[in-house]
């Protein structure tokens, strides 16, 4: 069965850079889009990116532009999330997702989050 | 503010029918044609239980029931059980972003 394991969260000062990874297993992997979607612990999910299925194409929420960047690395079968100048708003737990098509359509699978918490 | 609008919560007893609206507003509306809806529970992930706007995952029971009107999409629960009390979110997506809404709260009485 489809699994996504996410890791690489923790506690970093605003400013600081992480990056996040989600190993996935259980379905061919450079065959789907994935997306990175966030939710601040009691709040609603906020999309954070999309990445087609052979990494050529990506897109970022305004409110990540410019400071996250979604990768992929199929043959590690592997999901990345590079987050720099982090602030105290990026605090959340993260979620790999993967999309039901190589590029565009609904998630059908979640990982189970790993929390990233911004602050001083 | 999301581009996709949930009440807050909703309540209901037990063997009631509940409906959840999630309405596309903005100047994406006209966009998102295709509607999902998830269920989490706390410290969980979300789960799938509807897709393409009416349409269940294996596994999910027919108590979910899905429909889309205009630019609202509706998640019916049919049979509420003490199970089914939870957060459930609706999402779609366009050529360049995936949107979900704020959520509802589903309470059973």
């Amino acid at each position: 069965q489809v699994q996504l394991v996410e890791s690489g969260g923790g506690m970093v000062p605003p400013g600081r850079s992480l990056r996040l990874s989600c190993a996935a297993s259980g379905f061919d992997f450079s065959s789907y889009g994935m997306n990175w979607v966030r939710q601040v612990p009691g709040k609603g999910l906020e999309w954070v990116a999309t990445i087609w299925n052979d990494g050529n194409v990506q897109h970022h929420a305004d409110s990540v532009k410019g400071r996250f960047t979604i990768a992929r690395d199929n043959s590690k079968t592997t999901l990345y999330l590079e987050m720099n100048s982090l602030r105290v708003e990026d605090t959340a737990v993260y979620f790999c997702a993967k999309i039901s098509s190589p590029r565009l359509g609904y998630v059908d699978n979640w990982g189970q989050g790993t929390l990233v918490t911004v602050s001083s | 503010q999301s581009a996709l609008t949930q009440p807050a919560s909703v309540s209901g007893s037990p063997g009631q029918s509940i409906t959840i609206s999630c309405t596309a507003a903005g100047s994406d509306a006209g966009y998102y044609q295709y509607f999902s809806w998830y269920q989490q529970f706390p410290g969980k992930a979300p789960k799938l239980i509807i897709y393409d706007g009416s349409r269940r995952p294996s596994g999910v029971s027919n108590r979910f029931s899905g429909s889309k009107s205009g630019y609202t999409a509706s998640l019916t629960i049919s049979g509420l059980q003490a199970e089914d009390e939870g957060l459930y979110f609706c999402s779609s997506y366009t050529t360049f972003s995936t949107v979900f809404g704020g959520g509802t709260t589903v309470t059973v009485l």
